[in-house]
Order: structure tokens, then C-alpha cells, then sequence
């Protein structure tokens, strides 16, 4: 049981560059979500997920894109990267059967530079 | 919408120190509570939660107690550790079944905990 997985763990980009970063979970949770983590602002909400073929956009989601294929994916897309979007981003998923899971669970992070 | 709002930091304690971080919070529904922990170049890790008015949770020495009253969540540990040191996050979510407005996690800004030997 791996947990929620991201790749890749690093990435530099130059503006105007696209690039996808991977989330997988082995957890079979419903809810999936993106964050971005900048200094002082704690972590944002970009996009998140509660099913197969169902995505919504949170509080800051311009610039990024989502799909949600299958229950254990949840790609995010950067089309054309800017330097703003250089952060941390976090994937996380939880299930929604009850309030006992409704933990969610973080991957390692991907720090992604923007130049 | 949700909000919450967490002690601002840094927090410098030395080793067997008391600490606390102060947490309040605005939500719709009845929301859960949560504090996770961020050591340094790792994600966040759940530390302890409460998901109804009065719980206690705890781990690893640490404790927070769910006040509907006042609407906060405050951290405390009596004695820390130079292993304790990290960013702490208080959070909230909220279950559209109970109110909520969807199943989001919001985060406080977090407070990094220094702790010198």
C-alpha cells in the first residue's frame, strides 16, 4: 500500500513550457485534490475531485488543468507555465463514506520552478 | 466561506518548553478539525483530529480539544523536543451531508516551531 504517490519529486521549467504533474492512489478514495503551497500563504486549493469523470475548480485554479479518468489518477496540467507558478504542490485524496475517513492523505510534494 | 486562522509565527521554544498554538476557525455545517505537521522537505502528515464538539485529540504528546463555544483548536504539548520542530497546520473540513459545503480541506497560513536544545 503505497499511499499517494506524486512524480516527478523536482521540476525546472522555463515560461511558456507545459508539463503534467502525476498523482496516483492506491487507497481507492474518491476525493482527490492539488494544492499549492507558497510562503506564507499556507496550502491553496487548485482543483479538486470527488469521482471518476467529475473535477471542480477551488480557489485558485487559473493557469491549471484536470482530469479524472480513473479512480486512482489525478493528473494536473500546467499549459504554459509562468514564473507565479513556481510553488510546491501537493496531491491528496481521502474516501467519502463518513466522517471516521475523512483524513486526508498528503504525497510527498513536487517543487516545480518556473524560470 | 470556511476560514481559518492560526497563531502567526515563527515560535522559538527551548527543549521542555509548554506549547501553544492558537487556532479559531469559521465554518458552515459542523466541520471536522485537524492539525497536520510538515518536517523539513517532506509533505504533511496528520497529527491528531476531532470531528465533533468537546473531542480530544492526541498523539505523540500533543493534544487539541474541538471548542464549539469559542470555535477553536488549539495545539498544546507540555514538554517539546528538538525533534518537534516543523510547520504546524490547523485545517478544517466539511461534509456537504452535514451541512458543510463540500468536502474541501482548508488551511490556517501554519506556524513554524523552532525548538533549540
Amino acid at each position: 500500500n503505497a499511499g499517494v504517490t506524486q512524480t516527478p519529486k523536482f521540476q525546472v521549467l522555463k515560461t511558456g513550457q507545459s508539463m503534467t504533474l502525476q498523482c496516483a492512489q492506491d487507497m481507492n478514495h474518491e476525493y482527490m485534490s492539488w494544492y499549492r503551497q507558497d510562503p506564507g500563504m499556507g496550502l491553496r486549493l487548485i482543483h479538486y475531485s470527488v469521482g471518476a469523470g467529475i473535477t471542480d475548480q477551488g480557489e485558485v485554479p487559473n493557469g491549471y488543468n484536470v482530469s479524472r479518468s480513473t479512480t486512482e489518477d489525478f493528473p494536473l496540467r500546467l499549459l504554459s507555465a509562468a514564473p507565479s507558478q513556481t510553488s510546491v504542490y501537493f496531491c491528496a485524496s481521502r474516501g467519502l463514506a463518513g466522517v471516521i475517513t475523512d483524513t486526508q492523505y498528503f504525497g510527498p510534494g513536487t517543487r516545480l520552478t518556473v524560470l | 466561506g470556511d476560514s481559518v486562522t492560526q497563531m502567526e509565527g515563527p515560535v522559538t521554544l527551548s527543549e521542555e518548553a509548554f506549547l501553544t498554538i492558537n487556532c479559531t476557525y469559521t465554518a458552515t455545517g459542523y466541520p471536522s478539525l485537524f492539525w497536520y505537521v510538515q518536517y523539513p522537505g517532506e509533505g504533511l502528515q496528520l497529527l491528531l483530529k476531532a470531528t465533533k464538539a468537546d473531542d480530544k485529540g492526541s498523539n505523540k504528546g500533543f493534544e487539541a480539544t474541538y471548542r464549539k463555544e469559542t470555535t477553536s483548536f488549539h495545539l498544546e504539548k507540555g514538554s517539546v523536543q528538538v525533534s518537534d520542530s516543523a510547520v504546524y497546520f490547523c485545517a478544517l473540513t466539511t461534509n456537504p451531508r452535514s451541512g458543510g459545503s463540500n468536502y474541501k480541506l482548508t488551511f490556517g497560513k501554519g506556524t513554524l516551531l523552532t525548538v533549540n536544545p
